[in-house]
């Protein structure tokens, strides 16, 4: 199956630094990869869609200043926590896919974000 | 709003048995429909998903329903084993395919040995 990769796993950061996720697709080029958070015991919830080489479309109510999102080539999305707040820390994971139908998205293993 | 509601936070079920996990929607554009496992900080691994346009999807332990009518979709898990307990999302898709899955919160189960 196909294999996304998170970096790091975990991060502990001061308020006020930023912090970079990477994302990666390890075995097939992602059009399109997804940027989610996850509080305990809650759901995913969306944060931005990115598409290789263009802007990322961001849900209501994610600012886009605050949570940059990269997606420079077909095997890499980066998410920036910029003047990360401790209620930045959370959970959060991505996930890629492919296009030609397939509505599988492939997550990768998550990271967990603690700003103290 | 949410779309996509599991209602039942947590399953428990005997090993061998089957577990069957919920899941319904209210917005009948949803073209398809994919079931998620997740363990603790781990991200969602997918199962099983089914098309609008199918009633049932099944491979190996696990066989999705669809009931369009109902608006609604279970997982059933057959026979259960230990290593199926995690929480298990549900989440839809639209016709207009932008890759946005709508995630219900979650089932939590447990299977018992």
């Amino acid at each position: 199956g196909a294999v996304v990769s998170q970096h790091p796993s975990w991060v502990i950061c001061k308020s006020g630094t930023s912090v970079k996720i990477e994302c990666r697709s390890l075995d097939f080029q992602a059009t399109t990869m997804f940027w989610y958070r996850q509080f305990p015991k809650q759901s995913l919830m969306l944060m931005a869609t990115s598409n290789e080489g263009s802007k990322a479309t961001y849900e209501q109510g994610v600012e886009k200043d605050k949570f940059l999102i990269n997606h420079a080539s077909l095997t890499l999305s980066t998410l920036t926590v910029t003047s990360a707040h401790p209620e930045d820390s959370s959970f959060y994971i991505c996930s890629a896919g492919y296009s030609g139908g397939a509505y599988e998205q492939y997550f990768g293993p998550g990271t967990r974000l603690t700003v103290t | 709003d949410q779309q996509v509601k599991q209602n039942s936070p947590s399953l428990s079920v005997q090993e061998g048995r089957i577990s069957i996990l919920n899941c319904d929607y209210t917005n009948s554009m949803f073209d398809y429909f994919l079931w998620y496992k997740k363990y603790p900080a781990e991200g969602p691994t997918f199962l099983i998903s089914i098309s609008s346009i199918k009633d049932k999807n099944e491979d190996g332990r696990f066989t999705v329903f669809l009931n369009k009518s109902a608006k609604h979709l279970s997982l059933h898990i057959v026979p259960s084993q230990p290593g199926d307990s995690a929480v298990y999302f549900c989440a839809a898709s639209l016709p207009s395919y932008t890759g946005k899955l709508i995630f219900g919160q979650g089932t939590t189960l447990q299977v018992k040995p």
